[in-house]
């Protein structure tokens, strides 16, 4: 069974741009969920979605917005790139009920110049 | 504020020992995860657990909700256990605070 998949693997983008990462869950799974993580900050929750509709969101800007389509793909889009916003941007998918693991995909590593 | 609180940052073992990390969180959960994080990014989820003990392998995980703390064990440890673990602590679906992360190196 194939695992999450996550595109571009490695990324550079310029201050003021904006940028699109897309995430395959496992087959059957519904939840999709984004991490950043950074050196300074650690692991941070961005949001999660189920069946196409947002169910929780971390403390982030409005830069950072997502979505769900009908086949459970997601994508994340960060808009107006800072210097900051480089991280290893991580989805994860699971079946979305309590009890369920987590599968985590191999990231997306985006650096901002 | 930190919501979870994990220690040691650092530990480095001989091959053999047996290993602990500690994990203390401070808001209510629905449920703890034990993850495991090689060089490169990739994060595999060791343990979900919201009660009691559970068991894999040479890995052992415990939470004890009541004073909303778990341990990881890792018994005969091996340089492959050689990652970082860290905690997460579940508000409801996949929205997680994290710890900071334990970086275990394992010698030969």
């Amino acid at each position: 069974k194939a695992g999450v998949t996550q595109t571009p693997r490695y990324l550079i983008k310029t201050r003021g741009q904006q940028v699109t990462l897309s995430c395959s869950p496992i087959s059957g799974h519904r939840s999709v969920s984004w991490y950043q993580q950074t050196p300074g900050q650690g692991l941070q929750f961005l949001f999660e979605y189920f069946s196409e509709t947002q169910r929780n969101k971390g403390n982030f800007p409005g830069r950072f917005s997502g979505r769900q389509f009908s086949n459970s793909r997601s994508e994340m889009n960060v808009s107006t790139l800072e210097l900051g916003d480089s991280a290893l941007y991580l989805c994860a998918s699971s079946h979305g009920t309590a009890g369920n693991t987590i599968y985590f995909g191999e990231g997306s590593w985006l650096t901002v110049v | 504020k930190n919501e979870v609180e994990q220690s040691p940052q650092n530990l480095t073992a001989q091959e053999g020992e047996f290993i602990t990390i500690n994990c203390s969180y401070s808001v209510g959960i629905s449920a703890l995860h034990w993850l495991q994080q090689h060089p490169g990014g990739g994060i595999v989820s060791l343990f979900m657990l919201s009660s009691g003990k559970k068991k894999h392998g040479r890995l052992i995980a415990t939470i004890n909700i009541q004073e909303k703390h778990s341990s990881l064990h890792i018994t005969a440890s091996h340089p492959r256990d050689s990652a970082v673990y860290i905690c997460a602590v579940s508000l409801g679906g996949n929205q997680f605070y994290f710890g900071t992360g334990t970086s275990l190196t394992v010698i030969p």
